[in-house]
C-alpha cells in the first residue's frame, strides 16, 4: 500500500524569505501523480501545484515549485518570497494512475509567516 | 472561479441521529468524492461517484454511510446513526476527469463540514 510522509508538523519563515516543506512517500508503482494542497484557515483545500511521475522537469507554480526526486520517492514544496498570505496547512498528496479516484494524503506541515 | 459549496459549515448532532451532509459540485464536474479528516489527523477517502452510482470506496466506507445525487446539482452524504468517532471534518470535492491520464488534474474541494457528535 501506498503511505506519504510529512515528517515537519510545523514551519515557519519570515516573509520574503524562502521555505522548503519536505515529502515521502513509498509506492511500487511507476505511474503516478504528486500533489500539493494549501488549507488556508477557511478551511478549502486548494490545489498548489502537481507533477506526473514520468516527467523528470520539475513543476513551477509562480512562486511555488517542487523538488521531484523519482528515486528517492522525494517530493518537497519551495515557496519563494514568503508572504503573510501563504499562512496555511499544507498537505502533500499521492495519487496512482491505475485507475484509482483516490488520494492518499500526508498528516500535513503548518506553515507560519513572520511578519 | 467555480467553487464546490458544502453546507453546513458546522453540524452537532446527537449519536445515533441521522446525518445528512449537503454538497454542490461544480457545476460541469462529472465526478464526486468525499473524504474526511478527524482532528489531527491525515485527510482520508471515504467514496467516490460517478453516473450515478458509487465507482470506488474505502474500508470506512461501511453500511452506515451512503451517497446521493438526489438532484442535478446536489451530492449528499448520509450518515444513519453517527457515533462518536465519526466527529470530523467532511470535504466534498468534483473533478471533471476520472482516472487514468486525466489523474493529474486534481481535484477542487469544498470548504468542509466540521460534524460533532455528541
Amino acid at each position: 500500500a501506498q503511505t506519504v510522509t510529512q515528517s515537519q508538523p510545523e514551519m515557519s519563515v519570515q516573509e520574503a524569505e524562502t521555505v522548503t516543506l519536505s515529502c515521502t512517500y513509498d509506492t511500487s508503482e511507476s505511474d503516478y501523480y504528486l500533489f500539493w494542497y494549501k488549507q488556508p484557515p477557511s478551511r478549502q483545500m486548494i490545489l498548489v501545484i502537481r507533477q506526473e511521475a514520468y516527467k523528470q522537469q520539475n513543476a513551477t507554480e509562480n512562486r511555488f515549485s517542487v523538488n521531484f526526486q523519482k528515486a528517492a520517492k522525494s517530493f518537497s514544496l519551495k515557496i519563494s518570497d514568503s508572504q503573510l498570505g501563504d499562512a496555511a496547512m499544507y498537505f502533500c498528496a499521492y495519487r496512482s494512475g491505475a485507475g484509482t479516484y483516490k488520494y492518499i494524503f500526508g498528516t500535513g506541515t503548518r506553515l507560519k509567516v513572520l511578519a | 472561479e467555480p467553487e464546490v459549496t458544502q453546507t453546513p459549515s458546522h453540524q452537532v448532532t446527537q449519536m445515533g441521529q441521522e446525518v445528512i451532509l449537503r454538497c454542490v459540485p461544480i457545476s460541469n464536474h462529472l465526478y464526486f468524492y468525499w473524504y474526511r479528516q478527524i482532528l489531527g489527523q491525515k485527510v482520508e477517502f471515504l467514496v467516490s461517484f460517478y453516473n450515478n452510482e458509487i465507482s470506488e470506496k474505502s474500508e470506512i466506507f461501511d453500511d452506515q454511510f451512503s451517497v446521493e445525487r438526489p438532484d442535478g446539482s446536489n451530492f449528499t452524504l448520509k450518515i444513519r446513526s453517527t457515533k462518536l468517532e465519526d466527529s470530523a471534518m467532511y470535504f466534498c470535492a468534483s473533478s471533471e476527469y476520472g482516472t487514468g491520464g486525466a489523474s493529474g488534474y486534481g481535484y477542487t474541494f469544498g470548504s468542509g463540514t466540521r460534524l460533532t457528535v455528541v
